[in-house]
């Protein structure tokens, strides 16, 4: 399978504590992006990067949120001290981005956070 | 702020009939795109819609982009019940995705037999 896959699926864990989700890209993909979706609502961006670069992370919800990308390759999403609020889908998507051409972007199935 | 309105938000419909669904936004972008989502599972790309006129075709679904009026469209024609999903519009302000894409709430669409 040569889509973005992402790990782990689903994901419960306990308010306070922290998690990391993992996504790897499509292989020749430059550019991997960050979405959070919450239920009856469309996915709401977070942070991208161009290869290493984390070129955007304003629009991380808090600075319990933070992201990595640290050979261009895989990246991992961790929120620290979890909340309530936090329970949602959370979605990689990457792209493959050569200059001014336009390609779209191809979302991983998401990873299903739920904090009790 | 950048707003990304669909409308209608809930669509029952019966097979065999077209409808359209409406995608407005409230900035200047040349770029709009349309997804897909079925319950649980994460977002297939429909279409790529890139400059004013732009009209894109795959089986019974076809999406138009119209920049001077913000406004993108997607018919849905003679449907049929596999065609049940969301569906979102996403819009790239930035010229290539460098701020992400900015999502609408989406269109939830049912086709009864």
């Amino acid at each position: 399978d040569t889509g973005v896959s992402q790990n782990p699926r689903h994901k419960i864990t306990k308010r306070g504590q922290n998690v990391t989700f993992r996504c790897d890209p499509i292989s020749e993909h430059n550019r991997l992006y960050w979405y959070r979706q919450t239920l009856g609502q469309g996915p709401e961006f977070l942070t991208y990067f161009q290869n290493e670069a984390q070129l955007e992370k304003s629009r991380l919800l808090s600075d319990r949120f933070s992201a990595e990308r640290p050979k261009g390759s895989f990246s991992t999403l961790e929120i620290q001290r979890t909340e309530q609020g936090d329970s949602a889908m959370y979605l990689c998507a990457s792209q493959y981005q050569p200059g001014t051409a336009v390609y779209e972007q191809y979302f991983g199935p998401g990873t299903r956070l739920t904090v009790t | 702020e950048l707003k990304v309105e669909q409308n209608p938000l809930f669509l029952s419909m019966q097979e065999g009939k077209n409808y359209t669904i409406y995608c407005n936004y409230s900035t200047t972008s040349d770029r709009l795109y349309w997804y897909r989502q079925d319950p649980g599972k994460s977002l297939e790309s429909l279409f790529v819609l890139l400059s004013n006129g732009a009209v894109k075709q795959e089986g019974r679904l076809m999406a138009s982009l119209d920049t001077k009026a913000r406004l993108s469209t997607l018919h849905i024609t003679a449907a049929v019940h596999d065609l049940s999903a969301t569906y979102f519009c996403a819009v790239d302000t930035s010229g290539g995705g460098a701020d992400g894409l900015t999502f609408g709430k989406g269109t939830h669409l049912i086709i009864q037999p």
